[in-house]
Parts: structure tokens; C-alpha cells; sequence
């Protein structure tokens, strides 16, 4: 599979519980990105990496969430302390930085925090 | 602040009719792309335009970027069932940062 692959699809937690989503991008794009989507709007950005450099973080983004991207390759996003507003789809994607070709995203995360 | 509107929200077309979704924006930028994203799907790239004035055309989608790269449309001519979906426009400041979306249009068809 040459795509973007995000685990788990689906992720039901409790309020106040932690989450920790993955994405592998794929192999040869340098650029990762996270964004999250709520029903009837347009993705949201949180956050972006150039190999495992944290480049940008939006300012919307609270303490709680926190990216990784250690060694490059697949990333990870955790939401601690998780509220019944994080309720969306997490959709990561990856390019490479000389651009031209746009973002491929993978097939999301979707949490309901109940 | 950065601020672009895509209008419309929805549109609603019999099969056969052309469709246009516009994206403005109060600033200059410095690239646009388009996406579809399907019901139940994720986002699909579609182009990218970069140039002042550039049109590019995909069989039935034609896509415009403004002479002063502030504004773009994507126009589909003769819809077809398989057109349906929100098309996102997604702009760039410069070339090196990230691309923040639009609100899209959701593009429904009566065959």
C-alpha cells in the first residue's frame, strides 16, 4: 500500500480519558500534516512537520494535544484530558516540500469522546 | 486575519447543468489547490494553480486563478452523478507553509 495510513479508524473514549493516534505517510514525502474536521466544515489545521521537525503548531491547538514525529517517518497525535468538544474527524497527510503535487490524505481517525 | 469565503455553501443541480464554486480571499496568495472530497471520504487533490491568470482544465473541470491572486473558481460543465461530493479550496501564503481550507461547497445532482 503506497498510500497514507492512518490506525485506529474508529475511537470511542471516555471524557477525560487519553488518546494516541498514528500515521504512516507515505515513504518518500518529507512533509506531515495533521488536520481535524468536524461535520460540514473544511479541515481544520493543527499542526505540521518537515522529517521530524515540528515546524508549526496552529495556535487554536490547546496544552492537551502534542505531536510527534521521531524519527522522520510515521507521527503520532495525542490528546490528553479528552473533552466532548474534541468529537472529530483527525486526518493527517503528507507531501513533499518542493509542493506541486498536493497533500495525499489518508483516511482519518474518527473520535467520539462520549 | 487570513480570511477566505467559498461560496456557495450548497448547490443543488439537475444532471446535465454546469456547476461554479468561488474562493476569495482579502489577501494576495500565494498558491491555491482544489480538493473533492466525497460523502463518507477524505479529501482528494485535485490541482494546483500558482500563476497569476492561470487556467487549467481537467476534461469537464476547469479551474481559474485570478489576475491578482485573490480569487479562484473551479466550474464543472455538465454534471454528472459521479461530480457529487464538497469541493474544497485550500490556499497557501507562500510556497514553504501550510494550506488552510475553505469552507467548501457541497455539490448534490438529481440525476
Amino acid at each position: 500500500d503506497t498510500g497514507v495510513s492512518q490506525d485506529p479508524r474508529h475511537k470511542i473514549t471516555k471524557r477525560g480519558q487519553n488518546v494516541t493516534f498514528r500515521c504512516d505517510p507515505i515513504s518518500e514525502h518529507n512533509r506531515l500534516y495533521w488536520y481535524r474536521q468536524t461535520l460540514g466544515q473544511g479541515p481544520e489545521f493543527l499542526t505540521y512537520f518537515q522529517n521530524e521537525a515540528q515546524l508549526e503548531k496552529s495556535r487554536l491547538l490547546s496544552d492537551r494535544f502534542s505531536a510527534e514525529r521521531p524519527k522522520g517517518s510515521f507521527s503520532t497525535l495525542e490528546i490528553q484530558r479528552t473533552e466532548q468538544g474534541d468529537s472529530a474527524m483527525y486526518l493527517c497527510a503528507s507531501t513533499l516540500a518542493t509542493g506541486g503535487n498536493g497533500y495525499t490524505f489518508g483516511s482519518g481517525t474518527r473520535l467520539t469522546v462520549v | 486575519g487570513q480570511q477566505v469565503m467559498q461560496i456557495p455553501q450548497y448547490q443543488h443541480v439537475q444532471e446535465g447543468e454546469d456547476f461554479t464554486t468561488y474562493c476569495n480571499s482579502s489577501t494576495t496568495l500565494s498558491n491555491i489547490q482544489w480538493y473533492k472530497q466525497r460523502p463518507g471520504g477524505h479529501p482528494v487533490f485535485l490541482i494546483q494553480l500558482v500563476k497569476s491568470g492561470e487556467v487549467k482544465k481537467q476534461k469537464r473541470l476547469t479551474f481559474q486563478f485570478g489576475e491578482a491572486k485573490k480569487n479562484s473558481s473551479l466550474h464543472i460543465t455538465a454534471t454528472q452523478t459521479t461530480d457529487v461530493g464538497t469541493y474544497f479550496c485550500a490556499f497557501g501564503y507562500s510556497s514553504a507553509s501550510k494550506i488552510i481550507f475553505g469552507s467548501g461547497t457541497r455539490l448534490s445532482i438529481r440525476p
